[in-house]
């Protein structure tokens, strides 16, 4: 059975339509990360939750937001999506953020800007 | 800053043999931790195999080994025997500690693209 799980699969918006796409898990994790992942380049990390405590990448554009209501959830908000936002987001979960912890993804989502 | 460097963009095997996929890493701690992903094409990342820096013999799971060189600073993954099922991309990751920060960034190569032919 899935543990993250990520919705939609695959998302299409609009130039400059705000988009959110959301993430939830069933591992109790304190840890969940949003990565974007770009065709042929390795995921980059957004940004990341410890809990409530939200964590930012510094290179991370004012255009990508976060939410974590619950354990349970986490949402990427895009604002105003551009034709570069295009990627396949992942969310992953871990327990910690210890050295040897393993982290826990999603099946991701596509996201096409037309 | 903490960098992973897998030089192979995409390799080829016959189904049954083992094939080596690279990864080279770099950092300045002297406390990190390696991993090894798979991401088919459906798009989930799967967990493999990990190594610790302190640890004084290399990891395995299953068909899965890695031939961790600390002093050349490579965590090779090493697939043994082959499966139709093993095609896919596949990245390395490091958790080392993040400058001036108390907690460990996972960080990703760009990955290797493996094709297993029968």
């Amino acid at each position: 059975d899935a543990m993250v799980i990520q919705n939609p699969r695959y998302q299409v918006t609009q130039f400059g339509k705000p988009v959110t796409l959301s993430c939830s898990q069933t591992l109790n994790h304190n840890v969940m990360y949003w990565y974007q992942q770009k065709s042929s380049q390795a995921p980059k990390l957004l940004f990341h939750y410890y809990d409530k405590d939200f964590n930012n990448e510094a290179d991370t554009p004012d255009n990508f937001q976060s939410r974590r209501p619950n354990t349970s959830f986490c949402f990427l908000d895009i604002r105003s999506p551009g034709l570069g936002d295009a990627a396949m987001y992942l969310c992953a979960t871990s327990r910690d953020r210890g050295l040897n912890t393993e982290a826990f993804f999603g099946q991701g989502t596509r996201l096409t800007v037309v | 800053a903490q960098k992973i460097t897998q030089t192979q963009p995409g390799m080829f095997v016959q189904e049954k043999e083992a094939v080596t996929l690279d990864c080279t890493y770099d950092t300045s701690d002297q406390s990190y931790g390696l991993f090894w992903y798979k991401q088919p094409s459906s798009g989930e990342m799967i967990f493999l195999i990990y190594q610790g820096s302190y640890d004084e013999q290399n990891a395995t799971e299953g068909r899965y080994s890695l031939n961790f060189q600390k002093a050349r600073k490579s965590a090779n993954l090493v697939i043994s025997a082959s499966q139709l099922g093993d095609s896919a991309m596949y990245f390395c990751a490091m958790r080392a500690r993040r400058s001036g920060g108390s907690n460990y960034k996972l960080t990703f190569g760009k990955g290797t693209l493996l094709t297993v032919n029968p």
